[in-house]
Order: C-alpha cells, then sequence, then structure tokens
C-alpha cells in the first residue's frame, strides 16, 4: 500500500440501510478527515481525527459517526443511508504541527443512496 | 465563520494563460493553498504560499497572493490539455494539522479548449 485507500470504489445503497466506507493510510500520519464532495460546494470536513482514539465533529457531521481505532484506519459508518447523503466521500491524512499542512487524499468513494 | 470563495468555471485556450482567482475572509490564516484534482481521483497539493510572502513562482504557476483584499490567484503559464482540472483554493491556521484548522474552497473547473 502507498498512502491513503478506500474502500469501495462506489455504492448504490437503498435509502435505511447501514454502510461503512474504509479508508486505510500507510504513512503514520496523526491526522486523518473524511470529506465529502458535491457540485458547488467543494469539500466540507465530516469528521476529523487529529491521533488515534479521538475524533471531532466537522462542519457537517450529521447522520455520520466515525471510529479512530489506530492510526491506520478510520472507517466512516452511515447508521441509516438517506438520498441527501449522496456525494463522492474522500478521506485524508497529515502530519500535526509543523509548517504547512499537505493534505493526503485517497481516490475517493462515489456513493448514491436511493 | 471562515470563508474561501472561487468563481466555478474558467476556460481558456491551449497556450494562454490562466488565471485562476480566490477570496477568503479570515485574515489569520497562516499558510494558503492551490490542491489539484484531476478527473475521478482525489485531491492532491500543487503549491502553497506563506501569508507573509506576496508571491511564489515555481515553473510554470505563479501564486499571488495580496493579504490587504484577502485575494489569492494562481496564474498557469502556457495552459496545457492536462491542466485541465479542479482547482481548489484552500487555508489553514494554526496549530497546522489540525482538521477542524483548513478550510477548502468551492473550486474552480478549469478547461482547456484546444
Amino acid at each position: 500500500i502507498a498512502g491513503i485507500t478506500q474502500a469501495p470504489t462506489s455504492q448504490i445503497l437503498a435509502a435505511g440501510r447501514r454502510m461503512t466506507l474504509r479508508c486505510t493510510q500507510d504513512m503514520r500520519h496523526n491526522a486523518m478527515y473524511w470529506y465529502r464532495q458535491d457540485l458547488g460546494l467543494g469539500l466540507r470536513l465530516i469528521h476529523y481525527s487529529n491521533t488515534a482514539g479521538t475524533t471531532g465533529k466537522g462542519e457537517v457531521p450529521d447522520g455520520y459517526s466515525v471510529s479512530r481505532a489506530n492510526t491506520d484506519d478510520f472507517p466512516l459508518t452511515l447508521a441509516s443511508a438517506v438520498p441527501s447523503q449522496t456525494s463522492v466521500y474522500f478521506c485524508a491524512s497529515s502530519e500535526l504541527g509543523g509548517d504547512y499542512n499537505e493534505q493526503f487524499f485517497g481516490p475517493g468513494t462515489r456513493l448514491t443512496v436511493l | 465563520g471562515e470563508d474561501v470563495e472561487q468563481s466555478l468555471f474558467l476556460s481558456v485556450r491551449e497556450g494562454d494563460s490562466s488565471v485562476i482567482n480566490c477570496t477568503y475572509t479570515d485574515s489569520s490564516s497562516t499558510y494558503l493553498y492551490w490542491y489539484k484534482q484531476e478527473p475521478g481521483a482525489g485531491l492532491q497539493l500543487l503549491t502553497y504560499i506563506f501569508s507573509n510572502m506576496d508571491m511564489k513562482q515555481d515553473q510554470r504557476l505563479t501564486v499571488l497572493l495580496n493579504k490587504k483584499d484577502k485575494h489569492l490567484s494562481l496564474r498557469i503559464a502556457d495552459t496545457q490539455t492536462g491542466d485541465s482540472a479542479i482547482y481548489f483554493c484552500a487555508e489553514s491556521f494554526p496549530p497546522e494539522g489540525y482538521g477542524q484548522n483548513f478550510v477548502f474552497g468551492p473550486g474552480t473547473r478549469l478547461s482547456v479548449l484546444p
């Protein structure tokens, strides 16, 4: 593995179903993020984790939950999917502190909720 | 709160210069960034500038920062078809690397016409 991987690549989901999007990084970065990308709205932060064992809410956290049991993995769960959660989801990671903050992105998961 | 704005679309002819503009509201940002997203992929850092700088040049890319007007621009010289992508402006705040301290704009879709 090199960088960040996400799974699945795409998914069609019935409304009301539970879904977990997976994200794994091999760069040993402390911080990880989940964003959703919608046309005209750019990237909006859903949840973040600054270090293993801690998580925080971003701009649009409702309907989503995350966990950070270890440094490498940061799954995003939709407990009961709704059509407004149709989007492209990106996982990212970065180092904490230091100078500028370069975020490294996964390839994305395209989710359609019907 | 923090807000980053960009025009959503820009079309240029191959060989011309492209100028992508961005405005932001929070003057406490420490770094400003340009990320590039190619079709079907995640974002990648293109370049960044420290908030105390006015200009940064890197090969075909020139970044201009007008801190008084809170305006950031990215100029791409001799634009090529491979430059067709979405370009995101972003800003970060101290402490660097923390998920809640990073804001993306909506992205500008650059189309390069042959």
